[in-house]
């Protein structure tokens, strides 16, 4: 069985302050890993992922995460804030076969100005 | 714009009725899922299908079924709908069955009244 937490359901940052959303999984086997973004009245859309390879992935608009077997996690962060980071931010595993995928309850960003 | 389509945009109706929700993928996407996000619920995986068959089934309850038709767009009927059943609905393509990047259509916004 899979299993994504995510701690932290509201984070808030300082515009321009380090952005870290955490996301640990659990899975019988090395899975793949994903972090969506959901803006307001919108669907979701991919930052970045993790299938295999190099354990730091970088996405879209400065995020990147870090895979670690060792904790099973897949942090997300962003060095700067932005205020258009605002969003609700989802990570998501999945097994190396097939494509059902298994999300985490998702976590608010606010980002002050 | 992601190029998965979804209409109706907001759907009304009362408990006991039934709904269809209509998806069309992205030009050359045969995969397509079903996912229901509600507050209490977070983001469900409901059902995945490819080049028409169902490949995948999460927490698709027996009121629900869904279907994609030769064109690749899919439907999800809903019915004897309870309040409960009140969520925002999305369905994503992807290329293929592998861990390709799922692509969200904007959503459908059913309200059981």
């Amino acid at each position: 069985a899979q299993s994504v937490t995510q701690l932290g359901s509201h984070v808030s940052v300082s515009e321009g302050a380090l952005v870290l959303l955490r996301c640990n999984y659990s899975s019988s086997v090395p899975p793949y890993l994903f972090w969506y973004v959901q803006y307001p009245n919108q669907g979701l859309q991919l930052l970045l992922k993790y299938t295999t390879g190099a354990t730091l992935v970088k996405g879209i608009n400065g995020f990147e995460a870090e895979f670690k077997k060792s904790e099973t996690s897949f942090h997300l962060t962003k060095p700067s804030a932005h205020m258009s980071d605002a969003a609700e931010y989802f990570c998501a595993v999945s097994k190396n076969t097939g494509n059902q995928f298994y999300f985490g309850t998702g976590t608010s960003l606010t980002v002050i100005p | 714009d992601s190029g998965v389509t979804q209409t109706p945009k907001h759907l009304i109706t009362a408990t006991g009725q039934r709904v269809t929700l209509r998806c069309s993928p992205r030009s050359g996407d045969l995969s397509v899922y079903w996912y229901q996000q509600s507050l209490d619920q977070g983001l469900q995986f409901l059902i995945q299908y490819y080049n028409g068959e169902e490949r995948a089934k999460g927490n698709i309850l027996e009121r629900f079924s869904a279907q994609q038709f030769p064109d690749l767009h899919s439907e999800l009927n809903l019915s004897s709908l309870e309040l409960g059943d009140s969520a925002l609905y999305f369905c994503a393509s992807s290329v293929g069955l592998t861990l390709d990047e799922q692509f969200f259509g904007p959503g459908t916004r059913l309200t059981v009244l």
